[in-house]
Parts: structure tokens; sequence; C-alpha cells
């Protein structure tokens, strides 16, 4: 079975910093373009970012919001993606989702999601 | 950026009646390499959000065929053939084309 968890939110003063984690199971994780999207409490959703598959370079896209401030990388020898978000701010407060692309789309399978809260 | 809205926002639906959701983009989703990558999301309540259209047109795995989409270019359609009552949720249409991906505001389904 797919599987996608998330780990790593919870509360941060403005200006912290939080590593997010997502943890891969059920697929071929290193052939997989993964995607992070966030959701503001009761908002729609929010692209932050997204790395391709080594075969395609492991390159990383992301969204100008976030540029300069957040990084997304992988570790395929441990199936898990990663969100470093730095200079954290209260516009920030979301659930960030992890998504897999598993041939069809990049958006083949979500996680559950992890709340971070930007706040002091 | 692709600007990505959707009409209407808000539908209520009769129980076994069709649905339709309208999306529409600021300019032309066609890649590069020929594809339109135009997806459509459902998220139920208090769940997180799933694929359930990909490419315009094309179901993903385990999506019931009473969803449909279709549309070019800019305008894209999302059609629910009989609502059901599992299908109460938001619906976005997103755009995976051009970098930064963008999302529609979302379509609130649910039942009269």
């Amino acid at each position: 079975e797919v599987q996608l968890v998330e780990s790593g939110g919870g509360l941060v003063k403005p200006g912290g910093s939080l590593r997010l984690s997502c943890a891969a199971s059920g697929f071929t994780f290193s052939n997989a373009w993964m995607t992070w999207v966030r959701q503001a409490p009761g908002k729609g959703l929010e692209w932050v970012g997204r790395i391709k598959s080594k075969a395609y370079g492991g390159t990383t896209d992301h969204a100008p919001p976030v540029k300069g401030r957040f990084i997304i990388s992988r570790d395929d020898s441990r199936n898990t993606l990663y969100l470093q978000m730095n200079s954290l701010e209260t516009e920030d407060t979301a659930v960030y989702h992890c998504i897999a692309g598993l041939g069809a789309s990049e958006y083949d399978c979500w996680g559950q999601g992890t709340l971070v809260t930007v706040s002091s | 950026d692709i600007v990505m809205t959707q009409t209407p926002l808000s539908s209520p639906v009769t129980l076994g009646q069709p649905a339709s959701i309208s999306c529409r983009s600021s300019q032309s989703l066609v890649h590069s390499d020929g594809n339109t990558y135009l997806n459509w999301l459902q998220q139920r309540p208090g769940q997180p959000p799933r694929l359930l259209i990909y490419k315009i047109s094309n179901r993903f795995s385990g999506v019931p065929d009473r969803f449909s989409g279709s549309g070019a270019g800019t305008d894209f359609t999302l059609k629910i053939s009989r609502v059901e009552a599992e299908d109460v949720g938001v619906y976005y249409c997103m755009q995976a084309t051009q970098s930064p991906q963008t999302f529609g505001p979302g379509t609130k389904v649910e039942i009269k």
C-alpha cells in the first residue's frame, strides 16, 4: 500500500525554523517526483514546491512566497522527503501535505499532512 | 503566475442529479510537450485532497466513472453525472503546466 506520513509540525515563533519530514512506503521513492502543498486553516491549497527524481536531475522548484526561506530535499536511501523552513512568518501557518507523483500525475498520492503554527 | 478561477464557488445539488464545475485559466495550459496539465482534486470534509482527474480528462485509479473532465486551452469542466452523498466536499482545479503551479479557489459541493 502506498503511504506518505508527514511529521515535524508544531508551534514555532516568528523567525524560527522547522524541518518537516515525509516518510514514503509502498512505491519506488527514488523514481517519484515529490511535492509539498500547504493549506492554511479554512483556506484553499497553495503549492510550496517540488523536487524531481534524480533521473530528472533532482532539481527543485519553490513558490515565490517561500523561495529563499524554504528548502526541499530528499534522501532516497531513507525514502524520505524533507522541507526545511527558515525565517517562518505567521502567514506560513498551515497544514503541510507531501504528495507523490507515481506515474499518472505529480499529485497521485497525498499524505494526511502535518500542522505548522507560527505564532508568538 | 497563472490564475485559476472556478464557477460556481458553491453548488447545492440534489442526490442523483448532475453537477458541473467550470474552471478557467488566465493563459493556455498547453505545455511545450503538447500535454495540458490540468488536474481536478476532491477534498472531502476532514480529509486530505485526492486526485480525481489528470490531464483534463483522465480518471485516476479508483475514481468512479460518474466523474468526467473535459476542456481545452483555458476552459475546463468537471462533471458529476449523478451526485452521491460521498461526493460532498470541495473540488479544486489546478495547473501543473507552468511554475509556480496554482490552484483554483475551490467549489463546495453540498446536498440540498
